[in-house]
């Protein structure tokens, strides 16, 4: 299996600010991806993160919020910009390995 | 629109029985299902996948069953241990495990 590493794995923010979260993969994968999960929902997916090319969002979910980066095929960061109390959720990392996704630990994020 | 929908939210099971989690989706599309465990502060877990060609895949404990018919699958865990207490998401997606779409969820508490 994959191990992905997810960090910060919580943090505190004040509203109007940003927040980056990192995620780096012990081997390289084509594709990942990030989810939301907020409280009492499932994990939504934000975006597809490809090495080399812009990510692809859902629907719902825009670049200016949510800027992902893929410098490599083992490393990923996702940035909330400019949260809300609205933006409190669980946002984790994902990566394919054959037919299997794999996470991370996620980032439990509390705007205040 | 919930594609993917667990209607259970909670569950509760004696150690040493059959435990069942169930989950329906309406998108005709999937063609791959997956479930995972989730425990609190941790990543979701794979547990196990079934595609749609199969009605049956089983891992030692863990079986999952597909009806395609009636867009069901169920995760049967027997026998329970405490272990497997835990939040289990199904997820459903197109062409492997890419883009997965993840149910609410079920809370799994296996009582000794």
């Amino acid at each position: 299996s994959a191990v992905i590493s997810q960090k910060p794995s919580r943090d505190i923010c004040q509203r109007g600010t940003s927040l980056t979260i990192q995620c780096q993969v012990d081997s390289q994968v084509t594709m990942m991806f990030w989810y939301r999960q907020q409280p009492g929902q499932s994990l939504t997916l934000i975006a597809t993160a490809n090495q080399g090319s812009e990510a692809t969002y859902e629907s719902g979910f825009v670049i200016d919020k949510f800027p992902i980066s893929r410098p490599n095929l083992t490393f990923s960061t996702l940035t909330v910009s400019n949260m809300s109390p609205e933006d409190s959720s669980i946002y984790l990392c994902s990566a394919d390995r054959d037919t299997e996704a794999f996470f991370g630990q996620g980032t439990r994020l509390t705007v205040v | 629109d919930q594609q993917v929908k667990q209607n259970s939210p909670s569950l509760s099971v004696q150690e040493g029985r059959i435990s069942i989690l169930n989950c329906d989706y309406t998108n005709s599309m999937f063609d791959y299902f997956l479930w995972y465990k989730k425990y609190p502060a941790e990543g979701p877990t794979f547990l196990i996948s079934i595609s749609s060609i199969k009605d049956k895949n089983e891992d030692g404990r863990f079986t999952v069953f597909l009806n395609k018919s009636a867009k069901h699958l169920s995760l049967h865990i027997v026998p329970s241990q405490p272990g497997d207490s835990a939040v289990y998401f199904c997820a459903a997606s197109f062409q492997g495990a890419q883009k997965l779409v993840f149910g609410q969820g079920t809370r799994l508490t296996i009582n000794p």
